[in-house]
């Protein structure tokens, strides 16, 4: 059973980081593609980046060169580095396996705000 | 970066109704596209991947279609539990995107 665990969100103030990790069992994690998404409260679903088996990474716009996508193979763990947290980011982070939605975390919260 | 433009945003249908539910990509985008059913509180759920092709599990009342750049995802007849958010994804290039979503509420 393909199982993923979000950890790591929390309360941060504005200009400040944080790194969610992403607990992964149940299927082969180095083969796979990984994908981050997250939903603002009460607004839509974003894709915000994605990082594929060969290591290859890929990001929104409204992420890039403030957010970092990485994998661990040895620890069938995915993470997402965010530095420069804005307001803005305050969202439910969703870890996806895959490049196309077919499994999810149940998410963790991020909160920005002073 | 390729838009999704999904339509309606929201609708209120009846237990029975037919309903279907657009995605317009701003550049074609083949068959590369999913739909997902969000409800209140939860995870979203795949429902069809591949334009057409239904998750295992999802009931046949739910369907996709198109190619290209105009999707539609159909639900052949509205039962109580199909009330939720509905969202497309294009997963043909990067960045992927999502439509807006639509909110479908009862009638």
């Amino acid at each position: 059973e393909v199982q993923l665990l979000e950890s790591g969100g929390g309360l941060v103030q504005p200009g400040g980081s944080l790194r969610l990790s992403c607990a992964a069992s149940g299927f082969t994690f180095s083969s796979s593609s990984m994908t981050w998404v997250r939903q603002a409260p009460g607004k839509g679903l974003e894709w915000i980046s994605e990082i594929v088996d060969s290591g290859a990474t890929y990001y929104a716009d409204s992420v890039k060169g403030r957010f970092t996508i990485s994998r661990d193979n040895s620890k069938n763990t995915l993470y997402l580095q965010m530095d420069s947290l804005r307001a803005e980011d305050t969202a439910v982070y969703y870890c996806i396996k895959g490049g196309w939605g077919d499994y999810w975390g149940q998410g963790t919260l991020v909160t920005v705000s002073s | 970066d390729i838009q999704m433009t999904q339509s309606p945003s929201a609708m209120s249908a009846s237990v029975g109704d037919r309903v279907t539910i657009t995605c317009r990509a701003s550049q074609g985008i083949s068959n590369y596209l999913a739909w997902f059913q969000q409800k209140p509180g939860k995870v979203p759920k795949r429902l069809i991947y591949a334009s057409s092709s239904l998750e295992s599990g999802v009931p046949s009342r739910f369907s996709g279609s198109g190619s290209g750049t105009e999707f539609t995802l159909t639900i052949s007849s509205l039962q109580p539990e199909d009330f939720a958010t509905y969202y497309c994804l294009q997963h043909n290039s990067y960045p992927r995107t999502f439509g807006q979503g639509t909110k479908v509420q009862i009638k």
